[in-house]
């Protein structure tokens, strides 16, 4: 049963620490996503990566947060350094094949900044 | 920019009545359109898809249409009940780039 897996599932941090999210998409999928949830609605587009090269990341705050694909299997969001507002969902999802194909989120990083 | 409008964002029926979901989405090139349902603390997942030359899609109890000259798309669920209680994303695409509605709380009452 091919998952998209994201590590780790729960995140408590200071404020001004830095924080990693990782997300190993569906093997075969070419499409990567970032998204952002807040109060169990709205899912906030941060940035997608297509062939792991990064197609559109307006949606994320540039001066702290960055994502990256260092291979095919793995995705990284990172915040640095982190703010009590950054406090939310983080799912990553991944897409397979063409465009206009089903997108699977993974289960969700759930980041609390304090 | 690409836009998705929701509406409405929340939603209470009574058990076995029918449901409505209604999204609206501004780039013309769209042609892909899925629906999600999101349970409290879990992943949102894929309940039914249309593309863009297709008016109408059904199964069993849940039909999304689409109508493309006015670019808006609805989600039907009949009978519903109290295991639809759930949030529902509506998302629209054209390329690669998801975007999705601002979600709607439906709660189904017993």
């Amino acid at each position: 049963d091919a998952r998209v897996t994201q590590t780790p599932r729960h995140k408590v941090t200071e404020m001004g620490q830095e924080v990693t999210m990782r997300c190993q998409p569906i093997l075969g999928h070419n499409t990567v996503f970032w998204y952002r949830q807040t109060m169990m609605q709205g899912l906030e587009l941060l940035a997608y990566f297509r062939n792991r090269a990064p197609l559109d990341d307006s949606g994320m705050p540039k001066d702290r947060f960055s994502a990256e694909m260092p291979d095919a299997t793995l995705a990284t969001l990172k915040i640095q350094p982190s703010e009590p507002r950054d406090s939310a969902v983080y799912f990553c999802a991944s897409a397979g094949g063409g465009m206009n194909t089903e997108a699977f989120f993974g289960q969700g990083t759930r980041l609390t900044v304090v | 920019g690409e836009n998705v409008e929701q509406h409405p964002s929340t939603l209470s029926v009574q058990e076995g009545d029918s449901a409505v979901i209604k999204c609206t989405y501004s780039d013309s090139a769209s042609n892909y359109f899925p629906w999600y349902k999101q349970e409290l603390g879990k992943r949102p997942q894929l309940i039914i898809d249309i593309r863009s030359n297709v008016g109408e899609k059904k199964d069993q109890r849940i039909a999304v249409t689409l109508n493309k000259t006015a670019k808006h798309f609805s989600l039907h669920i009949t009978e519903t009940q109290p295991e639809d209680s759930a949030v529902y994303f509506c998302a629209a695409t054209g390329t690669y780039k998801y975007i999705f509605g601002t979600g709607t709380r439906l709660k189904v009452l017993a």
